[in-house]
């Protein structure tokens, strides 16, 4: 059984700028969310995607966006990258309909912007 | 509304001595309650979750947890700290709206002496 895997590990970016952060989930997992760590303070909920859609979101502006593939990994993308958008982001992979399922979380991303 | 909220944030033991870390949650209903660790500048692994069963609950690595409702309270404890348990501990809820995000609390560092 393979885990969440996340790419990449690092990454600086300049303000105004995009990147795309990547996340397979564990197999067998069919839905995935993604969560902003900023330094010293406990993951915040971006949002979640089932079957390849978007299925609820946290308090994040709209240049916050996601795919799903059928596959079920993931993407998490960022447009007009801003100072405070610094932090690790982690990707969690679960299956929706099995009961009290648990998350599976990656390493995640350290994203510094400059 | 849901919440974790992380009583100490941050607690010192010494090597060989009990651990207890304090979590209090709000929920208006039977929460799902769950522990994860996070060392350093790695992502999140789960430590042990509450859902409904067994009020006290055994996690990995000596780990333990009691749902206390009356008290609204699910304390982390071990009874002999290693110093490999050094690292940030992280109280959370998950949320039932339709979709369930997981809410954190805001983590406790546990620091162990020799």
């Amino acid at each position: 059984e393979t885990g969440v895997t996340q790419s990449p590990t690092h990454l600086i970016k300049t303000r105004g700028q995009q990147v795309t952060l990547r996340c397979s989930s564990q197999s067998g997992h069919n839905t995935v969310s993604w969560y902003q760590q900023a330094l010293g303070q406990g993951p915040q909920f971006i949002f979640q995607y089932y079957r390849e859609e978007e299925n609820g979101r946290g308090n994040f502006p709209p240049r916050f966006s996601g795919l799903q593939f059928p596959n079920y990994s993931s993407e998490l993308n960022v447009n007009a990258l801003e100072l405070d958008d610094s932090a690790l982001y982690l990707c969690a992979s679960s299956h929706e309909g099995v009961p009290n399922y648990g998350y599976t979380f990656g390493s995640g991303t350290r994203l510094t912007v400059v | 509304a849901q919440s974790v909220t992380q009583l100490d944030s941050h607690v010192s033991v010494s090597e060989g001595t009990p651990v207890l870390l304090r979590c209090n949650y709000s929920s208006s209903y039977s929460p799902s309650l769950f522990w994860y660790v996070q060392h350093p500048n790695k992502g999140l692994q789960l430590l042990l979750k509450y859902t409904s069963a067994a009020t006290l609950v055994k996690g990995i690595n000596g780990f333990e947890a009691e749902f206390k409702k009356s008290e609204t309270s699910f304390h982390l404890t071990k009874p002999s700290a290693h110093m490999s348990d050094a690292a940030e501990y992280f109280c959370v809820v998950r949320k039932r709206d339709g979709y369930n995000k997981l809410i954190f609390g805001a983590g406790t560092r546990l620091a162990v002496h020799p």
